[in-house]
């Protein structure tokens, strides 16, 4: 099946400055790849996604990059906030995978004033 | 828009009872239906998916049962827990394959 890797597990930056998280996967036919942002007790929560027919995807502060001959895929949080600080995992899936997503091990991400 | 609602919010059990643990769709129909598991600290494990009444596939044994009585209810359940059952579990939905929503989850301990 999938495997995901993700790098780094722990990730430590400033306040104002980039944050990237990177994910690598080896199913050539995965062709759906989420984050997931999850804070302390609570549930993961969809926070950008990229599909296999685009390269990149930004939604406010948040790019997601596809790399998909090099079967990679990244986050890249700019201008980070104390509130981005969390856990978060990457995960990809297939069609025909028996609707299965399969998640990397999780970045605990903290934000520094 | 969409709701999901799982109980109970927490369970502290003994190892060798049994277990019952639910989740409830509403605003959907015929949602796609997980369940995953996370340990502490850990990442995200699927257990089980349904897209259909009365479907439920296995994606890794756990010593776990999963069934979908109704268009919006899914039942994770053991006759017996284990240790190593503690964790994290999540109820999810999606309409296809993709973009899969999380329950707020039951903090499950075993003792």
């Amino acid at each position: 099946g999938e495997q995901v890797e993700q790098l780094p597990s722990i990730l430590r930056v400033q306040e104002g400055s980039s944050a990237s998280i990177n994910c690598s996967y080896e199913d050539s036919a995965s062709n759906y790849f989420p984050w997931y942002k999850q804070e302390p007790g609570e549930n993961p929560k969809l926070i950008i996604d990229i599909r296999s027919n685009m390269e990149r995807k930004q939604i406010q502060e948040l790019i997601v990059l596809l790399d998909k001959k090099a079967k990679r895929f990244s986050l890249h949080i700019t201008d980070t906030q104390p509130g981005d600080s969390a856990m978060y995992f990457c995960a990809a899936s297939a069609v025909g995978s028996n609707y299965k997503l399969t998640f990397g091990k999780g970045t605990l991400l903290t934000v520094t004033p | 828009a969409q709701t999901i609602h799982q109980w109970p919010v927490a369970e502290i059990k003994a190892v060798g009872s049994p277990l019952s643990l639910g989740c409830t769709i509403k605003g959907k129909s015929s949602p796609n239906l997980y369940w995953y598991w996370q340990a502490t600290g850990g990442t995200l494990q699927q257990l089980f998916y349904s897209i259909t009444v009365g479907q439920v596939e296995s994606v890794v044994q756990l010593n776990l049962s999963a069934s979908r009585p109704k268009d919006d209810q899914f039942i994770l359940s053991t006759e017996k827990l284990l240790l190593s059952h503690s964790g994290f579990y999540l109820c999810a939905w999606s309409r296809d394959s993709t973009e899969v929503f999380f329950g707020k989850g039951t903090r499950l301990t075993v003792v």
